[in-house]
């Protein structure tokens, strides 16, 4: 068991360009989520799934795009990357319906936008 | 959105010292989880809290729910260098997305 893998672990892009973050996980978990993590801000959630085929925004969703390839997988767009979007992001899933389970994280994704 | 409100920021404590750190919320919660950060790596799980007034331990770890539903606290018993990190409170009402605290970043100096 991998658990939860991420693609790429680092990343670095200039001012308009897009890219895409990949998340999978084999723990046949429904749920899953993207993370931004800033210093001294803590987890920020960008967007969930908290099924497959079913996706929702969180606290901090405009400049993302989500995808719920299917139950595995769930990626993260950037359609034009802003130096405000340089961070560390994170996937995690979590195995019940809707919220009721703990969350397993990935190793993360450091980005950064010049 | 909502804020859990989790002191200290920072600790910098001696080898074999205890830790305590809270998270406090204006909210009611009915899920109170702990995570640790290690540098360069993602959160994990140590301890999650279902229950008003329950008390768990984790190895030198032990994380109590408030009776309020408000709060939670996390101590860790005679530190030791591995302890160093980033720990990170979540807390959950209803069927809702975790929300996290800002963390508090622990140092130990040997």
């Amino acid at each position: 068991n991998a658990g939860v893998t991420q693609t790429p672990k680092f990343q670095v892009l200039k001012t308009g360009q897009s890219m895409t973050l990949q998340c999978a996980q084999d723990m046949n978990h429904n749920s899953m989520y993207w993370y931004r993590q800033d210093p001294g801000m803590g987890l920020r959630l960008i967007y969930y799934s908290a099924s497959e085929g079913t996706t929702d925004k969180g606290e901090v969703p405009n400049g993302y795009n989500v995808s719920r390839l299917n139950k595995r997988e769930f990626s993260l767009r950037l359609e034009s990357a802003a130096p405000s979007q340089t961070s560390v992001y994170f996937c995690a899933s979590s195995g019940g319906t809707g919220f009721t389970d703990t969350q397993y994280f990935g190793p993360g994704t450091r980005l950064t936008v010049l | 959105g909502q804020q859990l409100n989790q002191s200290p920021q920072s600790m910098f404590i001696q080898e074999g010292e205890d830790v305590s750190m809270n998270c406090t919320s204006s909210s009611i919660f009915n899920t109170w989880l702990w995570y640790k950060q290690d540098p360069g790596e993602g959160p994990v799980l140590l301890i999650a809290l279902y229950k008003a007034g329950e008390l768990t331990s984790n190895g030198r770890l032990t994380a109590q729910f408030g009776i309020t539903r408000k709060d939670s606290f996390l101590n860790i018993s005679a530190s030791i260098p591995s302890d160093v990190g980033i720990y990170f409170c979540a807390g959950r009402k209803g069927n809702t997305p975790l929300v996290f605290g800002k963390g508090t970043r622990l140092s130990v100096i040997a």
